[in-house]
Order: structure tokens, then sequence, then C-alpha cells
């Protein structure tokens, strides 16, 4: 099964900035999932986005996806220090099938 | 709150020792579950499907007769890791899927296992 690639593999920005993190995939997906993971522990679902659909907020997440291009974007605005942790995307073929997960952007937040 | 729960949280056993975790879904059934295993500073890497009622789906690699998976309940999946070795050291996740079309995922918070 197909695995995302995430880039950059880790970043760096100082609180109040944005973040963006990307990630780019092969084959069809029903939609792509993007997570969250601090330090040891487990993971966070942050967003969903359909196949059909180009873009979505939640407070302060912005997800596009890009189904022609193959690749999805996550946007963090106005970054906190709280928001410092791994962030996976995930391919969902949809249903009750296994969702796979991308090779993750480790994000520092700096107060 | 969580939906899903792992148990132990985290556990340390010697080696040749098995050791079973638990992921129950707490307000919703799950007929499949995933296991996943991540090592140190990896991505997660999917180990097997758990299916109740029926055997088990395992990803390539990964050694069926090492890790037994029961799915005993709509709400109650196991990871049985036999013969525990150091290397066998790492997180296991598990995760169930809410349902309806997306495959949104529900994941346990994980249970590090340390083999001495």
């Amino acid at each position: 099964s197909q695995q995302g690639e995430e880039d950059p593999q880790a970043l760096s920005i100082q609180e109040g900035e944005n973040a963006t993190m990307n990630c780019s995939y092969k084959t069809s997906i029903n939609n792509l999932q993007w997570y969250r993971q601090n330090s040891g522990r487990g993971l966070v679902h942050l967003i969903l986005i359909r196949s059909n659909e180009r873009e979505k907020h939640s407070g302060r997440l912005r997800v596009t996806l890009d189904t022609s291009k193959k690749s999805s974007s996550l946007l963090i605005t106005a970054s906190r220090a709280a928001d410092t942790a791994s962030y996976f995307c995930a391919l969902g073929p949809g249903g009750y099938q296994k969702v796979t997960f991308g090779t993750g952007t480790k994000l520092q937040v700096i107060p | 709150g969580a939906v899903v729960s792992q148990h132990p949280s985290w556990v340390i056993c010697k080696s040749g020792t098995s050791v079973k975790i638990e992921c129950r879904s707490l307000d919703f059934q799950a007929t499949t579950m995933f296991w996943y295993r991540q090592f140190p500073k990896q991505s997660l890497m999917l180990m097997a499907t758990s299916n109740e009622g029926s055997k088990a789906t395992y990803e390539q690699g990964v050694e069926k007769d090492k890790f037994l998976i029961n799915h005993a309940s709509l709400t109650l999946s196991t990871l049985t890791v036999t013969s525990a070795h150091p290397e066998d050291s790492s997180f296991y996740i598990c995760s169930a899927p809410r349902g309806g079309r997306g495959g949104e995922q529900y994941f346990g918070p994980g249970t590090r296992l340390t083999v001495t």
C-alpha cells in the first residue's frame, strides 16, 4: 500500500508564525486525514478532507487538497508553543479499510 | 473524551515473556480495529487488521505467530506479543474506524513496551 511523503521532515518556527506542511501521494484516495502526535503519545485526529473537497478549515487549521497533483497541505496559522508536535497525513481509501500514514513532519514552535 | 482506550499505557517485561495489550472502543462498536507499531522518530507502520469474528489480517513481514491478535467482541481487540525480545520494544497503537464512508480513525493513546 502507498505511503504519503511529507515535506518538510522537520520545521522550526517562531510563535505567531504560520506553519505549512505538505503531503504527496501516488494513487487515488477516498479521503486524506491529518493527525497530530505529541511526543510519546497517541494520535489526535485533526481534519479529514474528502477527495471531492478542495479546502477545509478548522479553527487555526486550513487543509487543501489537489487531487490532480496528488498533494495536500496543512497550514497552521498563528502558531503556538503548544502546537509543537509531529504531524502526519494519512491516506484513506474509505469505509473500514486501513489508513496508511505518511512519513511525518516534526514541528517545533519556539516561544 | 477518549473514544478508544488502551491498556496498559506502558509495560516493562523480561525477554522471553509474553505481553497482552488491550484496545477498547468506548462508545461505539468496532468490527474492525487496526494495530500499528511505531519505532522512535518514525511513522506508524500497520501491523495487522483485527476482525471481529474472524482471523486477523497481517501485513507483509509481520509474524502472525509472534503477534497474536484476538478480536473478542465488538468493543475489544487484544494484541499479545509472545516470547518478547528487546527488538520488540516499541510504541504500539490501535485504532478503530468510527464508521461511515470516510474511514476516519480514532486512535488509542498507545502502549509503550520495553523488553529488557
